[in-house]
């Protein structure tokens, strides 16, 4: 089946520190969403992206769709201790509205104060 | 209300038991959602119920059985249950139609 390679697998930086990550696919995506799950809690959305190119911002998160539709990126600026947990892509792709997504395997972010 | 609510938090039971999860949602959505999460593994789709109807099933097992009373409602009956079952349990719900899955808090399950 589909897969998306999300990396890194896990970081360790320091607080303040901007934290880049991405997804990528062999397969053509419609749609890019990010999560943010903490531990023993459901995944929260963090941003969705719909269309190539498309660059979106949520306070200190940055997320872009890819221009060849494969991949996406999500920077965090300025990282403070509460950004600690494991972010995940997910997308949808090939026939829309059917409501499967594929995600990553996660990253798991830790902040040192 | 943008908030999809799981009962139970917690839940112990034994493979011979019979149990049910709960889900609801108050956003006006029409597609709900099963997933399965193992440890600092991805949520694996379990089952998609849109407009009231089960529209997908991932080759689930028999033993878990979803039901949906409403639009506003499901539930994840369990019976005979496997020690290897055991995992977070999280509903979903989204616009029908809509990629952006809103997600509960889960059901941590434990299958003795």
């Amino acid at each position: 089946g589909q897969q998306l390679n999300q990396s890194p697998q896990s970081m360790f930086i320091q607080e303040g520190e901007d934290v880049s990550m991405n997804c990528t696919s062999s397969s053509i995506f419609n749609t890019w969403l990010w999560y943010k799950q903490d531990p023993g809690e459901g995944p929260v959305l963090l941003i969705a992206l719909y269309k190539a190119g498309e660059l979106t911002s949520n306070g200190r998160l940055t997320a872009q769709f890819g221009i060849t539709r494969k991949d996406s990126f999500l920077n965090i600026s300025a990282s403070i201790p509460s950004d600690v947990g494991i972010y995940f892509c997910a997308g949808e792709y090939g026939s829309s509205n059917t409501g499967k997504l594929i995600f990553g395997q996660g990253t798991t972010l830790q902040v040192k104060p | 209300d943008t908030e999809v609510t799981q009962t139970p938090k917690h839940l112990v039971m034994g493979m011979t038991n019979k149990k049910s999860l709960k889900c609801e949602q108050h956003m006006g959505h029409r597609a709900m959602y099963w997933y399965k999460q193992k440890a600092k593994k991805p949520p694996e789709l379990m089952f998609v119920y849109s407009y009231e109807k089960l529209s997908i099933n991932e080759s689930v097992p028999s033993r878990f059985s979803p039901e949906c009373p409403n639009s506003s409602l499901l539930n994840l009956h369990l019976h005979a249950l496997q020690p290897e079952d055991s995992a977070l349990y999280l509903c979903a719900s989204s616009q029908d139609g809509d990629t952006e899955q809103y997600f509960g808090p889960g059901t941590r399950l434990t299958v003795t």
